[in-house]
């Protein structure tokens, strides 16, 4: 079935770096959008960054611009998050999620970052 | 885009009629999705062009809208309904969410 499971997270202090991983069954993660979407601990949705279907045009909000890095792996239908220079303000749960031109239709379960001292 | 949603939260009983507005800052045609988020769970998606239900999901939910207003109904509540809801625009980026509208038990 199609599915997609986060992995990585964990506590790290600030100014280190951390790199998340979803990986993908069910489907072939190249024919899609691919997104990262992050959720602070009791707070709402916030999108992160999306690597388009044809891995070019790489986009990400603009409080992580410079710091975090979205790629993929397609041998291994894999997407990644490395987050450089993290910040407390990063400390949330990470989704990694399938984009279409109208919504994102399947999430991961969550991956929690903690930056802290 | 801002997307403001309201109410940010409200209280209902099971097989009531609820209603949740979110207004975008600019026109976004129909480029909003809704997804549904119960504890501990992964954001549901449940309608996305503003007005069409996603596969699986219940009937009693309906959205409607366009331009900078819309509306997520859900109709005689069921106890698993009790969720907080957020509406998202796929018009531009940077993609947004609005803040969201918790759904309690009355």
């Amino acid at each position: 079935q199609v599915q997609l499971v986060e992995s990585g997270g964990g506590v790290v202090q600030p100014g280190k770096s951390l790199r998340l991983s979803c990986a993908a069954s069910g489907f072939t993660l190249r024919t899609y959008d691919m997104h990262w979407v992050r959720q602070p601990p009791g707070k709402g949705l916030e999108w992160v960054a999306v690597i388009p279907y044809d891995g070019t045009n790489t986009k990400y909000t603009d409080s992580v611009m410079g710091r975090f890095a979205i790629s993929r792996d397609t041998t291994k239908n894999t997407m990644h998050l490395q987050m450089n220079s993290l910040r407390a303000e990063d400390t949330a749960i990470y989704y990694c999620a399938r984009g279409r031109p109208s919504d994102m239709d399947v999430w991961g379960q969550g991956t929690t970052v903690t930056v802290s001292s | 885009i801002q997307l403001t949603q309201s109410p940010s939260s409200l209280s209902a009983s099971v097989r009531d009629r609820v209603t949740i507005t979110c207004r975008a800052s600019q026109d976004i045609s129909s480029f909003l999705a809704w997804y549904q988020q119960s504890p501990g769970k992964a954001p549901k998606l449940l309608i996305y062009g503003a007005s069409t239900l996603q596969t699986g999901v219940p009937s009693r939910f309906s959205g409607s809208g366009s331009g900078t207003d819309f509306t997520l109904t859900i109709n005689s509540l069921q106890p698993e309904d009790f969720a907080t809801y957020y509406c998202q625009q796929v018009n531009s980026y940077p993609l947004t969410f609005g803040g969201g509208s918790k759904v309690e038990i009355k």
